[in-house]
């Protein structure tokens, strides 16, 4: 069974500056897909970057950036420029490469890291 | 706007009440979930529906039941509502061999 692992309960950062969030799972498939979501207090889902496994480059979305480790299995996020509207719950999320439909295709979720940006 | 419905977005029950959540999507997706999120838990997978008339259970199905009654439509019943279920409750679709998930917006379910 997939398992993710999210370490930081709670993370703060000062508006402009940069934060990590770190995210670790257990797997023994080889195709597969991570995922950062981010839900704001209005409890609103919303994907901020995946990234497939198979690709050594990590995935950019404006200001936030992945570091993916497939050995270590390490999936971290980078928030850079953090700003007010970054204040949310972030999870990191696991979801086998469905190449065949069904339960290959649902998410697994870590617990959650809730970041709080200050002005 | 296209996506996933979920009625009601609140709800207070009591004790050993039932209650059925409504889930509706009108991308032609086939795969449909419901989840549940609990404070320091991240969201956990109670049930599943691959295809119109199948589904499966995921980690936490204890004290639920489920229905795929077409396609567009997935609703999570609650026979007999437990203080362990005051929750909030995720509807999401997905289409096969999509990474893509659209998620509802919710329904913050309080058992007293």
């Amino acid at each position: 069974a997939q398992t993710v692992t999210q370490s930081q309960p709670e993370m703060s950062v000062q508006e402009a500056e940069t934060v990590t969030l770190s995210c670790t799972y257990d797997t023994s498939e080889n195709n597969y897909y991570l995922f950062w979501y981010k839900q704001p207090p209005s409890r609103q889902m919303i994907l901020v970057i995946r990234q497939e496994a198979y690709k050594q480059q990590n995935a950019t979305e404006n200001r936030f950036s992945v570091n993916f480790q497939k050995a270590a299995k390490s999936f971290s996020l980078k928030i850079s420029d953090s700003q007010l509207g970054d204040t949310a719950m972030y999870f990191c999320a696991f979801m086998k490469h469905d190449a065949y439909g069904g339960s290959q295709g649902n998410l697994i979720f870590g617990k959650g890291t809730k970041l709080s940006v200050k002005p | 706007n296209a996506g996933v419905t979920q009625t009601p977005k609140f709800q207070v029950l009591k004790t050993g009440q039932s209650m059925t959540l409504q889930c509706a999507q009108d991308m032609n997706h086939n795969s449909m979930y419901w989840y549940r999120q609990d404070p320091g838990m991240g969201l956990r997978l109670i049930y599943y529906s691959a295809s119109e008339g199948t589904t499966d259970k995921g980690e936490v199905p204890n004290g639920y039941n489920v229905s795929r009654l077409n396609k567009r439509e997935f609703s999570l019943r609650l026979e007999s509502a437990a203080p362990s279920q005051t929750s909030v409750y995720f509807c999401a679709s997905r289409q096969d061999f999509n990474y893509g998930y659209t998620f509802g917006s919710g329904t913050r379910l309080t058992v007293v």
